[in-house]
This record gives C-alpha cells, structure tokens and sequence, in this order.
C-alpha cells in the first residue's frame, strides 16, 4: 500500500516568492494534516482537513498562508510571499478515523524541505 | 492539551534496553498516550499508543502507572537503526489533534 505522497521533496526560492506544496494522503483516509516542523524541534499543526473541511486552522498565518482540500482527496498549502521565517520542513499526514483523545494513528508523508533566501 | 517533558537526549550500546520517561502531570481522564518516532529526512512513524498499565507490540512496550501522571517507552535490545527522535504525546482534543513536543534524541552507538 502507497504511504502518504508528497511533492515537492525540495524546494528553494527568494523570499516574497510564491510557493505550493501537494499531498495525497493514504487512499480512503478521510483526514489529512499539514504540519510544519522547524530544525530540532517537533512537527506543529497547521491545519486539520476533515474531508473537505477545514476543521482546525487557528494555527495557520492566514495572512500569507493558505490551504485547499477539493474533492476530500489531495490537498495543496500555499505560501505567498514566503519570509525567511518560513524556511522549515512541512510535513503531511493524514488517518482514517475521527479518534477521540488519542489521535490513534497519523501516518505522515516524508516532507517538503524549504529553503526561503 | 497536557502537556509532557522528556530528556532532551539519551545514549545506548547496541542490544541494551533503552526506557524514555515521558511525565504529563496535567493527562485528562480520557486522554490516551502515544509516541512516534522520527528519522532525520522523514516524517514521524507511529510506535505505540496506551492508556493505562502495561501495551506491547513487536516494536516496544510502553508502562503507564495507575496515577497516569508519566509514561515510560521501552525499546528491547536496540540496534543502530533505532538512532532517531522520539515524542511523547498526550490526548487530544475530540479531533485527534496532536501536540508534539521537542523529543528525546536516542543514539544507539556500537
């Protein structure tokens, strides 16, 4: 079975440049996460999809941040314009089941590495 | 969401038994235990998840005493590839959000 995808693996670009990030989590898993995890730290939430709702976004910068799930599938984050404080590994994720107080298990995607200049 | 403390970093032979200690003081009546682990360039990978006493899979065991108040992660007879990061995380809100925390660094060496 395929894990959960992610593209690109790397990515550079100057700082006020646009940038997108896709995921296409583990088929019939009706959540995904994106997450961001800076260097020696762990992964922090960004957003919950739940199908195609956004249900946790009180994390995302929503002024430069940005993020769609159409169809309840793949799922893209966007950052325009991207700062040097963004450099930082964005991490997807995404579960089968709504679990209550446990999170039960999340499988993530291997990241997308980005470098702001 | 309670919130844990971990030893930053911990050091092991090859084949010892290396046990995290992860502490959450503040765990509510239905928050469950989980841990993942994490390799560098990948995303965290799923151990083990428990609520009270004791759980075992072929990959560890993890001790939950009665207070619920710590937890421990025992990894048997670790080799080199166990080297990685691992996070303790408690409860989540009734949308399995996850809280992670900075981890414990384990360095298996020969």
């Amino acid at each position: 079975e395929a894990g959960v995808v992610q593209s690109p693996r790397y990515k550079i670009i100057e700082k006020k440049q646009p940038v997108a990030f896709w995921c296409n989590p583990i088929s019939g898993h009706n959540t995904l996460y994106w997450y961001r995890q800076n260097l020696g730290q762990g992964p922090e939430l960004l957003i919950r999809y739940e199908n195609e709702e956004a249900v946790d976004d009180s994390q995302l910068p929503k002024d430069r941040f940005s993020a769609e799930r159409l169809k309840g599938v793949d799922s893209t984050l966007k950052i325009q314009p991207a700062e040097l404080g963004d450099s930082a590994v964005y991490l997807c994720a995404s579960s089968f089941a709504n679990w209550t107080s446990g999170g039960g298990e999340q499988f993530f995607g291997p990241g997308t590495r980005l470098t702001v200049l | 969401l309670a919130k844990t403390t971990q030893p930053i970093s911990m050091d092991s032979y090859e084949g010892q038994e290396v046990n995290i200690t992860c502490s959450h003081n503040n765990i509510a009546t239905n928050d469950y235990i989980t841990w993942y682990q994490q390799f560098p360039s990948q995303g965290p990978r799923f151990i083990i998840q428990g609520y009270k006493t004791k759980v075992t899979n072929e990959v560890a065991s993890l001790f939950i005493p009665a207070d619920r108040k710590s937890s421990t992660l025992s990894l048997p007879r670790v080799s080199l590839s166990d080297t990685a990061v691992y996070y303790c995380l408690v409860g989540t809100d009734s949308w399995g959000k996850l809280q992670f925390g900075a981890g414990t660094q384990v360095v298996v060496t020969p």
